[in-house]
């Protein structure tokens, strides 16, 4: 079946303008991830989403960072004033939530902005 | 708060012959434990995960971890390397505390001579 899909694949801005990144999961997980990778290092978590609502925005880095996911589905991760620090591999992740325990997050191939 | 140490940024091995990539961990509640795998050009894909069940987890490849809480590691091995597990390996934690959010470490970077 159809996997985590994110687009663009690729997106490169100019710094101070502004960027949204799309993420399609898996159909019918309602858990839903976004995390930054930077060169040269791992994944780090930005803001899970249960449903419609973000359960956990800890990681976003300021408040030029900000996400929506309005229908429990489709989800974009909007970027303002971009700045050459944000250059990275923007992933997206899904899960199903069943019971307590862990349930395996999917990931998407990522987004990678380029801020020039 | 969590995090994990992989404790070699690269590893080369030949062909045919054991790896290991190590990885310790620090969690202050019961860590749920994974290796991720990352091929060039391709999506983040679940390698084997331990999440309190037995302490020596077979994944898929032939690869297999073993949980060592007194060591509080979580080293991946696998008895003899193939040309396509070239690839970045990451370690990760997760725990109950902190929902299921994924930290991962800085990743290790398999390469596999011939």
């Amino acid at each position: 079946g159809a996997g985590v899909s994110q687009t663009p694949s690729n997106k490169v801005t100019e710094k101070g303008k502004y960027v949204e990144l799309r993420c399609d999961p898996i159909s019918g997980h309602t858990a839903l991830y976004w995390y930054r990778q930077s060169l040269g290092q791992g994944p780090e978590f930005l803001i899970y989403f249960q449903g419609t609502g973000a359960a956990d925005d800890s990681g976003l880095p300021n408040d030029r960072f900000f996400a929506v996911r309005p229908e429990g589905s489709v989800s974009t991760l909007k970027i303002q004033r971009t700045e050459r620090g944000d250059s990275a591999v923007y992933l997206c992740a899904s899960s199903l939530v069943v019971g307590g325990g862990w349930n395996e997050q999917f990931f998407g191939p990522g987004t990678r902005l380029t801020v020039l | 708060a969590q995090s994990v140490t992989q404790l070699d940024s690269h590893v080369s091995v030949s062909e045919g012959t054991p790896v290991l990539l190590r990885c310790n961990y620090s969690s202050s509640y019961s860590p749920s434990l994974f290796w991720y795998v990352q091929h060039p050009n391709k999506g983040l894909q679940l390698l084997l995960k331990y999440t309190s069940a037995a302490t020596l987890v077979k994944g898929i490849n032939g690869f297999e971890a073993e949980f060592k809480k007194s060591e509080t590691s979580f080293h991946l091995t696998k008895p003899s390397a193939h040309m396509s597990d070239a690839a970045e390996y990451f370690c990760v934690v997760s725990d109950r505390e902190y929902g299921n959010k994924l930290v991962f470490g800085a990743g290790t970077i398999l390469r596999v001579k011939s």
